[in-house]
C-alpha cells in the first residue's frame, strides 16, 4: 500500500461549525505533513509530526489544531475558520521521522470551503 | 519571500517535444525537490538531487542543479499528454521545505 488516504474529500463547512479531516498512511511512514494550499498557488507547510510528536508548526492560527493519535494516523480539527481559509487541504507522509522534508508522499487532498 | 520562482509560469508544446522548466531559489539548500500535480490533486514526488549533486536522470527526467547560481531545471523529454500537469520544484533547508510557484505545463496530443 503506497497510499495516503484523505477524507473527506469535499468539506463545506460555516464559520461556527466544528469539523476534522482525516488522514492515514499505511506504509510505515514515521513523519507526516498538513499543508494548505490556494487555488493556482504553492503548498505551504502548516505542521509536521515526527514520531507522533509535533515537531513544526508554522505559525498556524489555533482554529486549526492538529492530532497524531498513532504513526498511522494524522487529524485536522478546524472550529471557527474563516472564508479566507477556504483552500485544499494536502496531507503528505515521508519515511524517515528524523530525515524530514524529503520524498514526501501526498495524500488528493480534502477541497474546503468556508461559508 | 523565501518561496523559489519558476519560469515558465505556463509552457505549451506538442506530443513528442521536449519541456524544460526552471527554478530559482535565495537560501542554501539540503536539496532540491521536483514534484508533480495534476488539476486539484495532490502532489506526487519526482526526483531528488542533493546540494552536493549536478545532474540526476529518472526515466525520460534530467534534473540539473547549479547551487552557484541557485537555480535547477527539469527537463521532459519526448513529452506525451499525460505529462500535463503542473510542475513544483521544492527546496530543503534544515526544517523547511518551500515549493516553487510552479510551472503549468499542457502537451497538445
Amino acid at each position: 500500500d503506497t497510499e495516503v488516504t484523505q477524507t473527506p474529500k469535499h468539506l463545506v463547512m460555516g464559520m461556527t461549525n466544528k469539523k476534522s479531516l482525516k488522514c492515514e498512511q499505511h506504509m510505515g511512514h514515521r513523519a507526516m505533513y498538513w499543508y494548505k494550499q490556494k487555488a493556482k498557488k504553492p503548498p505551504e507547510l502548516m505542521f509536521v509530526y515526527s514520531y507522533e510528536k509535533l515537531s513544526i508548526n508554522e505559525s498556524v492560527p489555533s482554529r486549526f489544531s492538529p492530532e497524531c493519535p498513532n504513526s498511522s494516523l494524522l487529524n485536522l480539527h478546524l472550529h471557527a475558520l474563516q472564508p479566507e481559509d477556504s483552500a485544499l487541504y494536502l496531507c503528505a507522509s515521508s519515511q524517515d521521522g528524523a530525515l524530514l522534508l524529503e520524498k514526501l508522499f501526498f495524500g488528493s487532498g480534502t477541497q474546503l470551503s468556508v461559508l | 519571500s523565501q518561496q523559489g520562482e519558476e519560469d515558465p509560469q505556463a509552457l505549451s508544446i506538442q506530443e513528442g517535444e521536449n519541456a524544460t522548466m526552471n527554478c530559482s531559489y535565495k537560501t542554501s539548500i539540503n536539496n532540491l525537490q521536483w514534484y508533480r500535480q495534476n488539476s486539484g490533486r495532490g502532489l506526487v514526488h519526482l526526483i531528488l538531487i542533493r546540494s552536493n549533486e549536478r545532474e540526476k536522470h529518472s526515466g525520460r527526467l534530467r534534473v540539473t542543479l547549479d547551487t552557484s547560481k541557485k537555480s535547477s531545471s527539469l527537463l521532459i523529454t519526448a513529452s506525451r499528454a499525460a505529462d500535463t500537469a503542473s510542475y513544483f520544484c521544492a527546496t530543503h533547508n534544515t526544517d523547511k521545505l518551500i515549493f516553487g510557484t510552479g510551472t503549468r505545463l499542457q502537451v497538445f496530443p
